[in-house]
């Protein structure tokens, strides 16, 4: 299975960047193709789509999250941080069966 | 709207089954995959298989082979997983979710409660 490492926790403070990194034990692209999908998941909640396929923002979702990368490395940011944004991220790969996930990095305030 | 509903929560004995419910609203049910996603307490998420609709093909996590079992009804445009000799690892909630390589809707979750 493709293991995605995240790092557990983030702390920001609110109108700053955030940058949460994503780490695939091996590729998740196939051509320019980048099979890699970012959630955002609130207390109690249900995850959100944020980003798919790396860099493409999900319908409905605020221009200030963006993503980026390809092959092994991938990065969310947020930008300004606002007090909403405070959540669980998680990334996705859809490259190889199963779909995997990251252990999640959890976004919180300095 | 695209909606996902799910039924309620349930309170299970050990090895017993139980059939868990989405009802998908608000788009062509059998045009796109139906994926379930499992999340223990605290935990993070876990991909368990998806079902086709449109022809009922399947597949699974080897990790949930014999756990898990999807089946769905074009009629009433209802997805089903079944969860059988249940366990305390079990304990945890199962999201719907609809997508093909990403998931662009979920349901709000069911909490199954493994406990004698």
């Amino acid at each position: 299975d493709i293991v995605l490492t995240q790092s557990p926790v983030l702390a920001v403070s609110l109108g700053q960047r955030a940058t949460i990194s994503c780490r695939a034990s091996q590729s998740v692209s196939i051509s320019s193709i980048n099979l890699m999908h970012w959630y955002q998941q609130k207390p109690g909640q249900q995850p959100k789509l944020l980003i798919y396929r790396a860099s493409n923002l999900a319908s409905g979702i605020p221009a200030r999250f963006s993503g980026s990368g390809s092959g092994t490395d991938f990065t969310l940011t947020i930008d300004p941080v606002q007090a909403d944004d405070i959540a669980a991220y998680y990334c996705q790969q859809s490259r190889e069966s199963p779909n995997t996930f990251g252990a999640g990095t959890k976004l919180e305030l300095k | 709207q695209v909606q996902l509903q799910q039924s309620g929560a349930e309170l299970v004995k050990p090895g017993s089954s139980v059939k868990i419910s989405c009802k998908a609203s608000g788009y062509t049910f059998t045009s796109y995959d139906m994926h379930w996603i499992k999340q223990q307490p605290g935990n993070g998420l876990e991909w368990i298989g998806w079902i086709y609709p449109g022809n009922g093909n399947t597949k699974y996590n080897q990790k949930f082979n014999g756990k898990a079992t999807l089946t769905a009804d074009k009629s009433s445009s209802t997805a089903y997983m079944q969860l059988s000799s249940l366990t305390s690892e079990d304990s945890a909630v199962y999201f719907c979710a609809r997508g093909a390589a990403h998931f662009d809707y979920w349901g709000q979750g069911v909490m199954v409660t493994v406990s004698s």
